[in-house]
């Protein structure tokens, strides 16, 4: 069975602090990986996804089999980065995403 | 945003009532999905549609029902709320450029069973 697990509910940086949100899922087979954003008063919307292997707002996640870890980064926070983050996973085959729990990230000014 | 509204967008019920929600959309993408989000529990797959009077459970499918009857219209039924089914409510298509996993969500619909 798959699960995707994002054990910080909270966290918290400075602007321009490096920030990491972590993910980790189980799976056995090949997952796609993927990271979807919340912001205030907004809809849920793709951040980005493994397979692309892009940079989006700053933003970096690195999917590392090994570890079953797909973890977010970004090298300098910024304000507008505050929002609601969730990591997903699709199985082999599947046309429907798992989520996690998801992590709410403040960068304090 | 895509073309997704859902409505109502808050509604406020009593135990043992019928709800529907409904999500339209204007995109002519083939799959629809339902999810609840509730703290703690992140987004919830309710169920999933891949095309016309097709659809399939989910991971929360107890005490909802759905129905697809054209491509842009996807209703949740929920037969008779329970105060266990207030939660925010996302209706999500898939199937455009960015492939069947890229999926785009609606605005939420609140609903709170008293």
């Amino acid at each position: 069975a798959q699960r995707v697990t994002q054990p910080e509910k909270l966290l918290s940086v400075f602007k321009g602090a490096p920030v990491e949100l972590k993910c980790n899922y189980s799976y056995s087979g090949s997952p796609e990986l993927f990271w979807y954003v919340q912001y205030s008063r907004q809809r849920l919307q793709l951040l980005l996804r493994h397979i692309s292997r892009e940079s989006i707002k700053g933003f970096t996640a690195d999917l590392n089999k090994g570890e079953t870890s797909f973890h977010l980064k970004k090298p300098f926070a910024q304000e507008e980065d505050s929002a609601m983050y969730y990591c997903a996973l699709s199985s082999t085959g599947a046309n429907n995403l798992f989520f996690g729990t998801g992590t709410r990230l403040t960068v304090i000014p | 945003d895509a073309g997704i509204t859902q409505s109502p967008r808050h509604k406020v019920t009593e135990t043992g009532t019928p709800v529907t929600l409904r999500c339209h959309q204007t995109e002519n993408h083939r799959y629809m999905y339902w999810y609840r989000q509730d703290p703690g529990h992140g987004l919830r797959l309710i169920h999933y549609s891949y095309g016309v009077k097709d659809t399939d459970k989910g991971e929360v499918s107890d005490g909802y029902s759905v129905s697809r009857s054209k491509t842009e219209d996807f209703l949740l039924t929920l037969e008779s709320a329970t105060s266990s089914q207030t939660s925010v409510y996302f209706c999500a298509i898939s199937g455009g450029t960015g492939g069947y996993n890229e999926q785009f969500f609606g605005p939420g619909t609140r609903l709170t069973v008293l």
